[in-house]
């Protein structure tokens, strides 16, 4: 069975430094990898996506992540937080199949950036 | 991107009433849509997979008679949570992906159920 976890619920950053957001999944084969961010009262709104090809992926506002198979990581990092970025922030993952296939989302992390 | 609509954002109602939540693929086709359920704090719960033209698939513990969906075109999903209690209350999310493609997913803005 797939599964997604982040080991940390909250991650505090000062604004202007680095951020990252840890993510290890199981799954067998290879899986399609996400982040979405979830801001307070609101839906999903997708990050990045690794597919294949080239492991690190740069996605919306600046975040990037790094697949490294080895590891069966995918973290989320950004050079320099923002206050804005202060949000819940979700990873997931999705078999190969089709568009029927489920995503699993991760337990989810609040990232907390102070000024 | 593309967009999902849900509606209504929020919604109060009576214990033993039913409520209707929609969503809808508003510039693409989805043949297949999902539905969410998040308690405060939490992840994203799937409670079923909606599929056009035919029965949705729930997940265990989901009691389908209570929480009904209908797929009846390719860019509507409806949840209606039937005689709803108090501890129905919860933040119901649908999500889309266009069909074909079945990498991400789009997510509605969500509905937040209060069940009084």
């Amino acid at each position: 069975a797939q599964s997604v976890a982040q080991p940390e619920d909250q991650v505090n950053v000062a604004e202007g430094n680095p951020l990252t957001v840890k993510c290890t999944y199981s799954v067998s084969g290879n899986p399609y990898l996400f982040w979405y961010v979830q801001y307070p009262n609101r839906g999903l709104q997708f990050l990045l996506k690794y597919i294949t090809g080239d492991n690190l992926v740069k996605g919306s506002y600046g975040f990037e992540a790094e697949f490294n198979k080895s590891q069966t990581s995918f973290h989320l990092k950004k050079p320099s937080a923002l206050v804005s970025d202060s949000a819940l922030y979700f990873c997931a993952v999705r078999d190969r199949g089709s568009s029927a296939s489920k995503i699993i989302f991760g337990s989810g992390t609040r990232l907390s950036i102070r000024p | 991107g593309a967009v999902v609509s849900q509606h209504p954002s929020w919604v109060i109602c009576k214990s033993g009433t039913s409520v209707k939540i929609e969503c809808r693929s508003l510039d693409f086709q989805a043949t297949t849509m999902f539905w969410y359920r998040q308690f405060p704090k939490q992840s994203l719960m799937l409670m079923a997979t909606s599929n056009e033209g035919s029965k949705a698939t729930y997940e265990q513990g989901v009691e389908k008679d209570k929480f009904l969906i209908n797929h009846a075109s390719l860019t509507l999903s409806t949840l209606t949570v039937t005689s709803a209690h108090p501890e129905d209350s919860s933040f119901y999310i649908c999500s889309a992906s266009k069909d074909g493609r079945n990498t991400e997913a789009f997510f509605g803005q969500g509905t937040r159920l209060t069940v009084v």
